[in-house]
């Protein structure tokens, strides 16, 4: 069974900064995506960014980036020049390409912007 | 924009009571999606329909049904609730057809006592 792991309850960064969230899954397959949701609170969960695993570059969403490490099955999230509206639990999730739509979520990592 | 909306952002039950939860999608997508969320657990899927009275076990269906008589609706049910089913329900849907995005609505949270 694939499993996703983030290892890092609470982040905390100073506004304008950058930080980066870990994530790594378990899998035995080659083909599959990769997603980062936002979850703002008592807001709507939105996606932030998504990877597909054969492709090798790095997705980006302008403050938004991806370090994709295939062979060591990391997947970890760059929030650049960060800001207070950043805040929110984010997390991790894998999809096997014939899995049917079925997301496999980590448990969540809580980012706090400081101003 | 996609919409998913819940029937309700809180609820308070009673143990043993039936519980539904509704959740409407107005942009004709084909799945739709049950999840729980609780802390340190991230979301676990409880059921999914990819078609209308088409639905699959995800990972936590013990507890819970569902039904899909509308491919704009999915309802989950709790045929007797319980305390352990307290907890954050979110909803989502896709498109289906090769496009995996999820899209989630608000959220119920609900209480068992």
């Amino acid at each position: 069974a694939q499993t996703v792991t983030q290892s890092q309850p609470e982040m905390s960064v100073q506004e304008a900064e950058t930080v980066t969230l870990s994530c790594t899954y378990d899998t035995s397959e080659s083909d599959y995506y990769l997603f980062w949701y936002k979850q703002p609170p008592s807001r709507q969960m939105i996606l932030v960014i998504r990877q597909e695993a054969y492709k090798q570059q790095n997705a980006t969403e302008n403050r938004f980036s991806v370090n994709f490490q295939k062979a060591a099955k990391s997947f970890s999230l760059k929030i650049s020049d960060s800001q207070l509206g950043d805040a929110a639990m984010y997390f991790c999730a894998y999809r096997w390409d014939n899995a049917g739509n079925m997301l496999t979520f980590g448990g969540g990592t809580r980012l706090m912007v400081k101003p | 924009d996609v919409k998913v909306t819940q029937s309700s952002r809180y609820l308070v039950k009673r143990t043993g009571e039936k519980v539904f939860l509704e959740c409407v999608q107005d942009m004709d997508h084909e799945n739709m999606f049950w999840y729980r969320q609780d802390p340190g657990l991230g979301l676990r899927l409880i059921y999914f329909s990819y078609d209308v009275k088409m639905k699959e076990k995800g990972d936590i269906p013990e507890g819970y049904s569902v039904s899909r008589e509308k491919k704009e609706r999915f309802s989950l049910i709790l045929e007797s609730a319980s305390t352990n089913q307290t907890s954050m329900y979110l909803c989502a849907s896709s498109l289906g057809a090769g496009d995996e995005t999820q899209y989630f609505g608000p959220g119920t949270r609900l209480l068992v006592l």
